[in-house]
C-alpha cells in the first residue's frame, strides 16, 4: 500500500513552459485535492475532485488545470509557468462524502520557475 | 467561508518543557477541526481531529487539543516536548457538511532546544 505518490520530487521550469505534476493513490479514495505551500501562507487549495469526471476550483485555481479520468490519478497541469507558481505542491486524498476523515498527503513536488 | 489564524509563527521551547500552539478559527457554519504536522522535507500527517463530543481530544505522540466554541479556538498542547517534535504544525478547518475542503492556518514552526 503506497498511499499517495507524487512525481517528480523536484522540477525547474522556465517562464512560459508547461508541465504536469502527477499524483496517484491506491486507497480507493473518492476525494482528491491539490494544495500549494508558500512560506507564511500555510497550504492553499488549488483544485479538488469528488470522483472520476468531477472537478472543481479551490481558492487559487488560476494558471492550473486538472482532470480526473480514474479514481486513482489526479494530475495537475501548469499551462504556462510563471515565477509566482514557484512553490511546493502537495496532493492529498480522503474518503468522501462523509466529512471528518483524515486527508492523506503525498511527499510533495518542489517547483521552481525561473 | 472559513478562516484560520495561528497566532505564533515560531515557538522555541526547551526539551521536556510544556508547549501550547494557538489556533483560532472563524466560520458561520459548524466545522470540523484538525491539527497536522509536517516534519522537514515531508508531507503532512494528521495529529488529531475534533468532530463532535468531548472537547478535549487526544492525538498521536502525546499531543492533545481543546475545542472551545465560545472562543472559537482549538489550541494544541503537549506537557513535555522532545527534540523529535521539531516540525511545523498546521491548524485546519473544514465544513461539517459537504466536501472535505480544508482551510489551513499559516503554520507554527516549533523548535525544541536541548
Amino acid at each position: 500500500n503506497a498511499g499517495v505518490t507524487q512525481t517528480p520530487k523536484f522540477q525547474v521550469l522556465k517562464t512560459g513552459q508547461s508541465m504536469t505534476l502527477q499524483c496517484a493513490q491506491d486507497m480507493n479514495h473518492e476525494y482528491m485535492s491539490w494544495y500549494r505551500q508558500d512560506p507564511g501562507m500555510g497550504l492553499r487549495l488549488i483544485h479538488y475532485s469528488v470522483g472520476a469526471g468531477i472537478t472543481d476550483q479551490g481558492e487559487v485555481p488560476n494558471g492550473y488545470n486538472v482532470s480526473r479520468s480514474t479514481t486513482e490519478d489526479f494530475p495537475l497541469r501548469l499551462l504556462s509557468a510563471a515565477p509566482s507558481q514557484t512553490s511546493v505542491y502537495f496532493c492529498a486524498s480522503s474518503y468522501y462524502p462523509i466529512g471528518g476523515y483524515e486527508q492523506y498527503f503525498g511527499p510533495g513536488t518542489r517547483l521552481t520557475v525561473t | 467561508a472559513q478562516s484560520v489564524t495561528q497566532l505564533d509563527s515560531q515557538v522555541p521551547v526547551f526539551e521536556e518543557a510544556p508547549v501550547e500552539l494557538r489556533c483560532n478559527y472563524s466560520s458561520s457554519v459548524s466545522v470540523y477541526l484538525f491539527w497536522y504536522v509536517q516534519y522537514p522535507n515531508q508531507g503532512l500527517q494528521l495529529l488529531l481531529k475534533y468532530l463532535s463530543g468531548s472537547t478535549l481530544v487526544k492525538g498521536i505522540n502525546g499531543f492533545e487539543a481543546e475545542f472551545n466554541k465560545s472562543q472559537t479556538s482549538f489550541h494544541l498542547r503537549k506537557p513535555s516536548v522532545h527534540i523529535s517534535d521539531t516540525a511545523e504544525y498546521f491548524c485546519a478547518v473544514s465544513e461539517a457538511q459537504g466536501a472535505q475542503k480544508l482551510v489551513f492556518g499559516q503554520g507554527t514552526r516549533l523548535t525544541i532546544n536541548p
